[in-house]
């Protein structure tokens, strides 16, 4: 089955440190990836997404890659803000088995804190 | 720009009780989606109503029911509440299931507690 596996936090950094999350991927066809952000006490927005293989998602100085050869779609900020502070969530889009239709798979979530 | 309003926002149960979770959006989405997260296990899919008249059991589906009452809403029922189903619920929607890019957008979820 599809599964999704994101590197363990809590991430704590100073601002204007660099920022990798790690996410790897396991799936059986051809799968859109994407991040998304839970700011506290909100519901989970979308930060970027990628379709195809060797796509980049970005969006608010973030980054991501989709590595088909390496099933990995690694998310990077060059200078972390306070205002990032958040949990990041890793989630695939594939035919999910026995479903009739797409469906997302999270991975677990890695929360984020940046220090001034 | 309401987006996926859901409520109630917090709520305390006892055990054996039961309650409904609404959800409605605006975005004139076919498809309609509710989890629930839990520490340290992501989110996981309860059930999820491809388009308006069709609802399914996803991941996670013992002790819930779901009704698709109309495009706009979905709702979530906990018909005898037990403490395992304390968690945040989240309800989401999307444009259509049948797309493998379709991205979801969420409500704020509903923080509930069953004693």
């Amino acid at each position: 089955g599809n599964s999704v596996t994101q590197m363990e936090g809590p991430v704590t950094l100073s601002e204007e440190a660099f920022l990798t999350i790690n996410c790897t991927y396991t799936a059986t066809g051809y799968p859109s990836l994407f991040w998304y952000v839970q700011y506290p006490g909100e519901g989970l927005q979308l930060l970027l997404k990628a379709t195809k293989a060797d796509d980049k998602g970005s969006n608010k100085g973030f980054e991501a890659t989709y590595r088909k050869e390496t099933t990995s779609f690694h998310l990077e900020k060059g200078s972390v803000q306070v205002s990032d502070s958040a949990v990041y969530f890793c989630a695939l889009s594939d035919l999910r088995s026995g479903a009739g239709s797409y469906q997302l798979t999270f991975g677990k979530g890695t929360k984020l804190s940046v220090i001034p | 720009n309401a987006g996926v309003t859901q409520t109630p926002k917090f709520q305390v149960l006892k055990t054996g009780q039961s309650m409904t979770l609404q959800c409605a959006q605006d975005m004139n989405h076919n498809s309609m989606y509710w989890y629930r997260q839990d520490p340290g296990m992501g989110l996981r899919l309860i059930y999820y109503s491809a388009s308006e008249g069709t609802t399914d059991k996803g991941e996670v589906p013992n002790g819930y029911n779901v009704s698709r009452l109309n495009k706009r809403e979905f709702s979530l029922r906990l018909e005898s509440a037990a403490p395992s189903q304390t968690s945040v619920y989240f309800c989401a929607s999307s444009p259509r299931s049948g797309q493998v890019n379709q991205p979801q957008h969420f409500g704020d979820g509903t923080r509930l507690s069953i004693l």
